[in-house]
């Protein structure tokens, strides 16, 4: 079993819908969860930092964690096509610096 | 925030030759990260390297394999040596400043 599940998808949507992009873990050790956006031909960026459980939302933008289920979750509201991107999510555990990536969630936006 | 520029950002290579890429970084920092992305996998940490001293390598990676440079607090090189088709894959370097992680936009090596 992978310490990191995530849906490669391809996940297809039209413009303004709702996505929802899911990660499961077994390590109970993680405390920082982490969503990065990658376009193609691009390193990823950080889109969205959340530490321990909860929710943290930044514009369009919602990250939830739930611990009790090792489940995060990263919520684009309003979708645009630009949001088309490969979707990662990552975790670490405290005092370490090594992030464990999931395999990333390809999402397309439709015009 | 920190700017990091990738050099090649692309490469063809021929079988058993080695390629090194460069990695940039716009301020100092003291740990810098190998990934490795391969097709449909997820991003796999290579080897941490800090200034000074050598590299240290995660389960999997070899220092034969994969030697690693850090000359000063702003530059590391990763070489691929030996290459095979198996090593064509996305290489990207990290680096961390004020608890994120920033990353390159990789070199896309693809071996022959």
């Amino acid at each position: 079993q992978k310490e990191v599940e995530q849906d490669p998808g391809p996940l297809s949507v039209p413009e303004g819908a709702i996505v929802s992009l899911n990660c499961t873990y077994s390590n109970s050790a993680f405390q920082y969860f982490m969503w990065y956006r990658q376009y193609s031909r691009k390193g990823p960026e950080l889109l969205m930092y959340t530490y321990s459980s909860g929710n943290k939302e930044d514009g369009r933008f919602t990250a939830q964690v739930d611990k009790s289920s090792k489940y995060i979750s990263l919520f684009i509201r309003d979708s645009q096509p630009s949001d088309s991107a490969t979707y990662l999510c990552a975790m670490s555990a405290a005092g370490t610096y090594k992030y464990i990536f999931g395999t990333g969630t390809r999402l397309k936006v439709l015009a | 925030s920190a700017v990091i520029s990738q050099k090649p950002s692309r490469d063809i290579c021929q079988r058993g030759t080695s390629l090194t890429i460069q990695c940039q970084v716009d301020s100092q920092v003291t740990m810098m990260f190998w990934y490795r992305q391969q097709p449909g996998q997820s991003l796999t940490l290579i080897a941490t390297a800090n200034q000074g001293s050598e590299a240290t390598y995660e389960s999997g990676f070899v220092i034969d394999k994969f030697p690693i440079s850090r000359p000063n607090l702003t530059f590391s090189t990763l070489t691929v040596s030996n290459m095979s088709p198996e090593d064509s894959s996305i290489y990207l370097c990290s680096v961390w400043a004020n608890t994120e992680a920033f990353f390159g936009q990789g070199t896309r090596l693809t071996v022959v």
